[in-house]
């Protein structure tokens, strides 16, 4: 079955600490990879999308990027107001038709 | 433009009972769908909507029913609450050639 696998489950950094979020994935045919965060108690807001493998997308402090197996979300430099969930997800074919599936997401949580 | 709007935010239920979630979103995207989100286990697909009139059944679709009338709302029905149902709820909306938009969630608890 397709598969989206998120590590690690939680992450602690100083302010300014540098890292890396994983995501990897099974899917036959990429549709597209999404990166989201998610902050306590609201919905998940969209941060980008990838589509094919050597794809970057940068957004302040944030890099995604994507490989055949896996995309990477760095954060370099982070504040503590970038602590939250980020999630992804990937299209992938459950129960016949082609549905988003999330992984179950890395909390990050960043000292001051 | 609002978005995605739900309501209400927070909801008490007794076992048995039941009610609507409300989903509306002003931006004309065809497609929508409901997740329910619990700790460890991620978001998961309960219903989804490709358009007007034409709804199919996610993950976790058992103990809820959606109807889809007009390309803005998506109401999700809880027939009979269980415990087993208490969650925070999630509706989206998207094109197909866009991400999907989420609102700020319910907060359900069936005691």
């Amino acid at each position: 079955e397709d598969q989206v696998t998120q590590s690690p489950e939680a992450l602690r950094l100083q302010e300014g600490e540098s890292s890396s979020l994983n995501c990897s994935y099974t899917v036959s045919g990429l549709r597209g990879l999404f990166w989201y965060r998610q902050d306590p108690g609201k919905g998940p807001e969209f941060l980008f999308t990838l589509y094919s493998a050597g794809e970057e997308k940068e957004k302040e402090r944030l890099k995604a990027t994507l490989t055949k197996k896996e995309s990477f979300l760095h954060i370099t430099a982070p504040k503590p107001e970038d602590s939250a969930t980020y999630l992804c997800a990937v299209y992938a074919y459950r129960g016949g038709s082609e549905k988003l599936v999330f992984g179950k997401g890395t909390k990050l949580t960043v000292n001051p | 433009n609002a978005g995605v709007t739900q309501t209400p935010k927070f909801q008490v239920l007794k076992t048995g009972q039941s009610m609507t979630l409300q989903c509306a979103q002003d931006m004309n995207h065809e497609y929508m769908s409901w997740y329910r989100q619990d700790p460890g286990m991620g978001l998961r697909l309960i219903h989804y909507s490709v358009g007007a009139g034409i709804t199919d059944q996610g993950e976790v679709p058992n103990g809820y029913n959606v109807s889809r009338s007009t390309t803005e709302d998506f109401p999700l029905r809880l027939l009979s609450a269980a415990p087993s149902q208490t969650s925070v709820y999630f509706c989206a909306s998207s094109t197909r050639d866009t991400p999907q938009y989420f609102g700020p969630g319910t907060r359900l608890t069936v005691t």
